[in-house]
């Protein structure tokens, strides 16, 4: 079993839809979580941290579910320049190493 | 500050050759780390380290050798490339938002191919 589970999808969602990605992860020691976007043949680039209460950063918000090992991520009001490859990212460890482990992550594509 | 930068861009190599690829960061990062990236595969680490002189395995390391002399530089050497190891690599520097979160960054990624 990978440690780091996502859909790849591609979801195909309509401009303005709300779209809703999970991501499960196996070790129930992981401590902090991440949602990358990554643009294609384009480097990966935060797009939000995961807390244990939730957040919300504009059209964005991301859950953690400890009990269930799994995050989401939910995006409102889609745009067409939200088309990218959603990776969802876990920090196996207790402290910073450098050392994070990747979902093969989930493509979106919005269209007009 | 030009952030994390990798070179090179493209590289083309023949089975059994050797090659260095070069990571630098000017954002005095502690943790550094390679990935390489495969369809359908997602990113894998292959090292990383948390300081000048300290580096550790990471889950593809077969194939490969790092060093971190300073905390700048990172290089990833292919010992002797294979046609397994063409891929896209990614060199990423990260620090502290606190707690247990932090932020990496990646460099713009080298394309490796191995024929």
């Amino acid at each position: 079993r990978k440690e780091v589970e996502q859909d790849p999808g591609p979801f195909n969602v309509p401009e303005g839809a709300t779209v809703a990605f999970n991501c499960t992860y196996s070790n129930s020691a992981s401590q902090s979580f991440f949602w990358y976007r990554q643009d294609c043949r384009k480097e990966p680039k935060l797009l939000m941290s995961v807390y244990s209460s939730g957040n919300e950063d504009g059209r964005f918000t991301a859950q953690l579910n400890r009990a269930s090992q799994y995050i989401s991520l939910l995006i409102r009001d889609s745009k067409l320049s939200d088309s990218a490859t959603y990776l969802c990212v876990v920090n196996p460890l207790s402290s910073n190493t450098g050392k994070l482990i990747f979902g093969q992550g989930t493509t979106l594509q919005v269209k007009p | 500050n030009a952030g994390v930068t990798q070179t090179p861009k493209f590289q083309v190599l023949k089975t059994g050759q050797s090659m260095t690829l070069q990571c630098a960061q000017d954002m005095n990062h502690e943790y550094m780390s390679w990935y390489r990236q495969d369809p359908g595969m997602g990113l894998r680490l292959i090292h990383y380290s948390v300081g000048a002189g300290i580096t550790d395995q990471g889950e593809v390391p077969n194939g490969y050798n790092v060093s971190r002399s300073t905390t700048e530089d990172f290089p990833l050497r292919l010992l002797s490339a294979a046609p397994s190891q063409t891929s896209v690599y990614f060199c990423a520097s990260s620090y502290s938002l606190g707690g247990n979160s932090y932020e990496q960054y990646f460099g713009p990624g080298t394309r490796l191919t191995v024929t």
